[in-house]
């Protein structure tokens, strides 16, 4: 019953491969977020959809593609992985923007290793 | 632009000792504010909110914060802290009436002795 999962947990790789991480919700929202936190535990914002539409699409290289099949699902592909895309990256969810409901639900996160 | 400024990067309590975690935000608008938690490993975990009415908010596990918009502020404060309470502590803000871009500060990490 996770509200908010994704997969994998754990992703060590190589430089230069492609990768993906999936996010599913089952709470019913419509607007889905991508996240990074850093080495310092820094968090940003990276991409969001509402209802399948990207509405926030931060200062990411064009290497990052996030990709929303339906409500429920946001994925984030990364092309040519470079060592400075380790990280831990964030799934979450909430009801849409200005809905008076917007709290986000975050996901256990992925670590990514990129070596 | 919006920033959110957490004063205090770490703090080391003991157990039974009162915390306050300090949080400013610069924005013109009107916000909505929360914290959130990360426990060791974790992910972030939703303390407590405000979007409206009574500035003290109690959120769980005995948090509370307090908005004072004159002073931009929301801070987090729990009477007694436990040895469970160790873990790092976001305050994060979104404009209202945006497309619900949180912006996070950078982080207190809270460290509770027995």
């Amino acid at each position: 019953d996770t509200a908010v999962s994704q997969t994998p947990k754990y992703l060590v790789t190589q430089m230069g491969n492609d990768k993906s991480i999936k996010c599913e919700q089952n709470l019913g929202h419509d607007t889905m977020y991508w996240y990074k936190q850093d080495s310092k535990k820094f968090l940003k914002i990276m991409f969001s959809y509402n209802n399948k539409e990207l509405i926030i699409n931060e200062t990411v290289p064009n290497r990052f593609s996030p990709k929303s099949p339906d409500k429920a699902h946001l994925n984030l592909h990364i092309n040519s992985l470079e060592l400075g895309d380790s990280a831990v990256y964030f799934c979450a969810s909430s009801h849409p923007p200005s809905s008076g409901r917007e709290t986000q639900y975050f996901g256990p996160g992925t670590r990514l290793l990129v070596l | 632009a919006q920033s959110v400024s957490q004063h205090n990067h770490h703090v080391i309590l003991s157990e039974a000792a009162s915390l306050e975690l300090g949080c400013n935000y610069s924005y013109g608008g009107t916000v909505n504010l929360f914290w959130y938690v990360q426990y060791p490993g974790q992910h972030l975990q939703l303390l407590l909110k405000y979007f409206s009415g009574d500035p003290l908010v109690k959120g769980i596990k005995g948090f509370e914060a307090e908005f004072i918009k004159s002073k931009f502020s929301f801070n987090l404060r729990k009477p007694s802290v436990q040895w469970s309470d160790t873990a790092e502590y976001f305050c994060a803000v979104n404009a209202r009436g945006g497309y619900n871009k949180l912006i996070f500060g950078a982080g207190t990490r809270l460290a509770v002795h027995p």
